[in-house]
């Protein structure tokens, strides 16, 4: 039972455009919530976080939206560059236990120049 | 300061075969982390070690062992593979578990025929 979901495994956005990854979750006991990025043969590399007593998480193009309501938070990248290609995965921590993460499935995202 | 690194890359195993994932990092870091990467599943943990000496199963620990040899390494170890255990597999590591940000090692595709 996949407890973080992305719904979308693909999308494509012009350089210099907007790009939005969503990212659902089930399990209200997650307070903590990552997204990582991933390049082919290489592995996840950390991007940006938000706590779940934040609605907003701005890091220069990088900024994390949280809706603890709707259990659900986008990645929002303005202005999106070629290097910005990556599989965009969202992952979130219950801060109990083992702490380990939760991940998404994971968004490709392509920009084009 | 390599971070975590990984040893082999690839591997092809027959069916049956054991062999041992490594994974060490230089970063001083107390907890270690195994994950399993399927494609449309996202990352899932296998095991952990919380710090020195302590190991503990995570989502999938089915077909797998893992040694806590020291604080820098975190081996996994497949007795008998077996095709599902065709995968990519990721070992990270983070200062404490209540920490949340994981830096990841480059991954080993291992391939069971």
């Amino acid at each position: 039972d996949q407890q973080v979901k992305q719904n979308s495994p693909s999308l494509s956005v012009q350089e210099g455009r907007i790009s939005i990854l969503n990212c659902d979750y089930t399990n209200s006991m997650f307070d903590y919530f990552l997204w990582y990025k991933k390049y082919p043969a290489e592995g996840p590399t950390f991007l940006i976080s938000i706590s779940s007593i934040k609605d907003k998480n701005e890091d220069g193009r990088f900024t994390v939206f949280l809706n603890k309501s709707a259990k659900h938070l986008s990645l929002h990248i303005v202005p999106s560059q070629p290097g910005d290609s990556a599989v965009y995965f969202c992952a979130a921590n219950p801060q109990t236990g083992a702490n380990n993460l939760f991940f998404g499935t994971g968004t490709r995202l392509t920009v084009i120049p | 300061n390599a971070g975590v690194t990984q040893t082999p890359k690839f591997q092809v195993l027959k069916t049956g075969q054991s062999m041992t994932l490594q994974c060490a990092q230089d970063m001083n870091h107390n907890s270690m982390y195994w994950y399993r990467q399927d494609p449309g599943m996202g990352l899932r943990l296998i095991y952990y070690s919380a710090s020195e000496g302590t190991t503990d199963k995570g989502e999938v620990p089915n077909g797998y062992n893992v040694s806590r040899l020291n604080k820098r390494e975190f081996s996994l170890r497949l007795e008998s593979a077996a095709p599902s255990q065709t995968s990519v597999y990721f070992c990270a590591s983070v200062w404490r578990t209540m920490w949340n940000e994981q830096f990841f090692g480059p991954g080993t595709r291992l391939t069971v025929l």
